[in-house]
């Protein structure tokens, strides 16, 4: 069965501080890898995806993930956070097919503070 | 283009009405997908349809919560008699094809669900 594990419930950082926000999962199968983000009372916002080729991945707005497969893990990055990225981020796995379904980690809440 | 429309926004039940949840997937959609999220948790996949098929509801719970997309009109998750543990929020997502996990999907707002 698969799974993800996002190790950091909270992340508090400064304004212009480097962040990390930490995914690792399980799978026995070839997965494809998603970064969700949540503002306050909205909906999921695909971040950035993974499906294959190059193991590094970014968004429009700066933020990074990179693909290790022998360590299991899709760490989110962002060089310098702005007060604008405070915000729920979501880990999510998939293993294509018919069925559809992701699982998603329990979140990561990123707190930037001035 | 309208995004995937999910109604209501917020929905307050007293425990043992229903609930009924509504989504409208992004034109041209046919697959839709329904979500929870409880209090400090993920997303947990409920169930999986396209028009008038249920493909996968093996999120679903055994009883009192069903789903349906017919031909035409919204997706509707229902929920009868409601219990405190219902709370929670639940959000649609759709997609052109059965693949659509390989792009991500397209979430709606949500609807959040109140049992008092």
């Amino acid at each position: 069965a698969q799974s993800v594990t996002q190790l950091d419930s909270q992340v508090p950082v400064f304004e212009e501080a480097p962040v990390e926000l930490r995914c690792n999962y399980s799978s026995s199968v070839s997965v494809y890898l998603f970064w969700y983000v949540q503002y306050p009372n909205q909906g999921l916002q695909l971040l950035l995806k993974y499906l294959s080729g190059s193991t590094l991945v970014e968004s429009i707005n700066g933020f990074e993930a990179e693909f290790n497969k022998s360590q299991t893990s899709f760490h989110l990055r962002k060089p310098s956070v702005h007060i604008s990225d405070t915000a729920e981020y979501f880990c999510a796995v998939g293993t294509g097919g018919s069925q559809g379904n992701l699982i998603f980690g329990k979140g990561t809440k990123l707190s930037v503070k001035p | 283009n309208a995004g995937v429309m999910q109604n209501p926004r917020h929905l307050v039940r007293r425990r043992g009405q229903e609930a009924r949840l509504r989504c409208s997937p992004m034109k041209g959609h046919s697959h839709v997908y329904w979500y929870r999220q409880l209090p400090e948790e993920g997303l947990k996949f409920m169930v999986y349809l396209q028009k008038e098929n249920i493909i996968d509801e093996s999120g679903m719970p055994k009883e009192r919560f069903s789903a349906e997309f017919p031909k035409e009109g919204p997706s509707i998750l229902r929920i009868q008699q409601v219990v405190r543990g219902d709370s929670a929020a639940y959000f649609c997502a759709s997609s052109t094809s059965g693949t659509g996990i390989n792009y991500g999907y397209t979430f709606g707002s949500g609807t959040r669900l109140t049992v008092v």
